[in-house]
């Protein structure tokens, strides 16, 4: 079965100090992992894919399959970079449709 | 249109009440989903509609009825429901039920069951 681990709930970094949030996982296929984010008041949305292997916001993610982990960094954060940060899995369940799996969250305050 | 668009924002309803959440996107998305969100928890996968036709349904009691009347939209029924079931819900899209594609989220209903 799929499994999403996120093992900090709560970070808090000084503004300008680098930032990892980390999200380990555990899937028999080949997933895909993303990063979702939500702002305050806001809906959630998606921060980054590894597929696209992009910087969002100065946000990078790789993926690791040795360690299956998929940790969120940014090496200098900001004060709007504060939220709710969701590390998830997509999986091709066994009707062939995709599931989209969170891991319980990281709320990373950012201290100016 | 980008969003994925939910009524009501937020409903109180008793515990013998029968009501309904709707959700509706314009991007062309053939996969629809539903969510339910408690507080400082993550959201948990209830129902997933590939191409209008239920593919998943993640053990959630019947007192739950979802509905996909057409690609767009997506209701969730709810019959005899539960205090335990006050959560955020949340409606999702995504492009191609067969690919890991972006998912897009609505604002969610925030319900009450008093």
């Amino acid at each position: 079965a799929q499994r999403v681990t996120q093992p900090e709930k709560l970070l808090s970094v000084f503004k300008g100090a680098p930032v990892e949030l980390k999200c380990n996982y555990s899937y028999s296929g080949s997933p895909e992992l993303f990063w979702y984010v939500q702002y305050s008041r806001q809906r959630l949305q998606l921060l980054l894919r590894h597929i696209s292997r992009e910087s969002i916001k100065g946000f990078t993610a790789d993926l690791n399959k040795g360690e299956t982990s998929f940790h969120l960094k940014k090496p200098f954060a900001q004060e709007e970079d504060s939220a709710m940060y969701y590390c998830a899995l997509s999986g091709l369940g066994e009707t062939g449709a995709n599931n989209l799996f969170f891991g319980t969250g990281t709320r990373l305050t950012v201290i100016p | 249109d980008t969003e994925v668009t939910q009524t009501p924002k937020h409903l109180v309803m008793g515990m013998t009440n029968k009501k309904s959440l709707k959700c509706e996107q314009h991007m062309g998305h053939r996969a629809m989903y539903w969510y339910k969100q408690k507080a400082k928890k993550p959201p948990e996968l209830m129902f997933v509609y590939s191409y209008e036709k239920l593919s998943i349904n993640e053990s959630v009691p019947s007192r739950f009825s979802p509905e996909c009347p057409n690609s767009s939209l997506l209701n969730l029924h709810l019959h005899a429901l539960q205090p335990e079931d006050s959560a955020l819900y949340l409606c999702a899209s995504s492009q191609d039920p067969r690919a890991h594609t972006e998912a897009f989220f609505g604002q969610g209903t925030r319900l009450t069951v008093v």
